[in-house]
């Protein structure tokens, strides 16, 4: 099957670095790719879309400066957390699909990326 | 708005029990439901999604889940529950097209008892 790595699966920093994390389809073309956070017992909060050439669609109060997201292949997309602060801590979880647009293709989830800043 | 409910947040039953898992959805058109389960640290595997057709889906572990319109609901459900199957399930709604704008519930938090 579709298989999405994600890494690193856990990252400590300190306060004020920046942050990379990368997701790559191992096996497949993808078109589009979702970075989520989730907090610890709470759902999936989508926090951005990124196909693959353009530019990443935000959602609505994610910072963008913050989070910059770049979508250079179809095989790999890289969410960089810049001057990471202890509130940012979460589990960061990428998803990439193989289509966009008006068919349906499955999301194929990484392992996620649990970031821990001091 | 679309919005997903999972009345439970932690269910324990006995291995070789029955589970049901419930989700409740408020969606403007016709909805894609999805259910993902998830184990500790890792990321989510789709277990069965529902489009059209017959209301009743089956999915992959054994899993099943029945759409009912007039009720909202899609709950998740398995005759007989394993060990392994102790995880945190998510239901989700959102649109076919763009399975990223799906919106998640909660999620339930399965323990099993020996």
């Amino acid at each position: 099957g579709a298989v999405v790595s994600q890494h690193p699966s856990w990252v400590i920093c300190k306060s004020g670095t920046s942050v990379k994390i990368e997701c790559r389809s191992l096996d497949f073309q993808a078109t589009t790719m979702f970075w989520y956070r989730q907090f610890p017992k709470q759902s999936l909060m989508l926090m951005a879309t990124s196909n693959e050439g353009s530019k990443a669609t935000y959602e609505q109060g994610v910072e963008k400066d913050k989070f910059l997201i770049n979508h250079a292949s179809l095989t790999l997309s890289t969410l960089t957390v810049t001057s990471a602060h202890p509130e940012d801590s979460s589990f960061y979880i990428c998803s990439a699909s193989r289509g966009q647009g008006a068919k349906w293709q499955p999301q194929h989830f990484g392992d996620g990326t649990r970031l821990s800043i001091l | 708005a679309q919005s997903v409910t999972q009345p439970d947040i932690h269910i324990t039953v006995s291995e070789g029990a029955s589970l049901e898992l419930r989700c409740n959805y408020s969606y403007g058109a016709t909805p894609y439901l999805f259910w993902y389960v998830q184990s500790p640290g890792q990321g989510l595997q789709l277990l069965l999604k529902y489009f059209s057709g017959d209301t009743l889906v089956q999915g992959i572990k054994g899993f099943e889940a029945e759409f009912k319109r007039s009720q909202s609901s899609f709950n998740l459900r398995k005759p007989s529950v394993h060990w392994s199957d102790a995880a945190e399930y998510f239901c989700a709604v959102g649109p076919g097209h763009n399975a990223g704008k799906s919106t998640f519930g909660d999620g339930t938090t399965l323990t099993v008892k020996p």
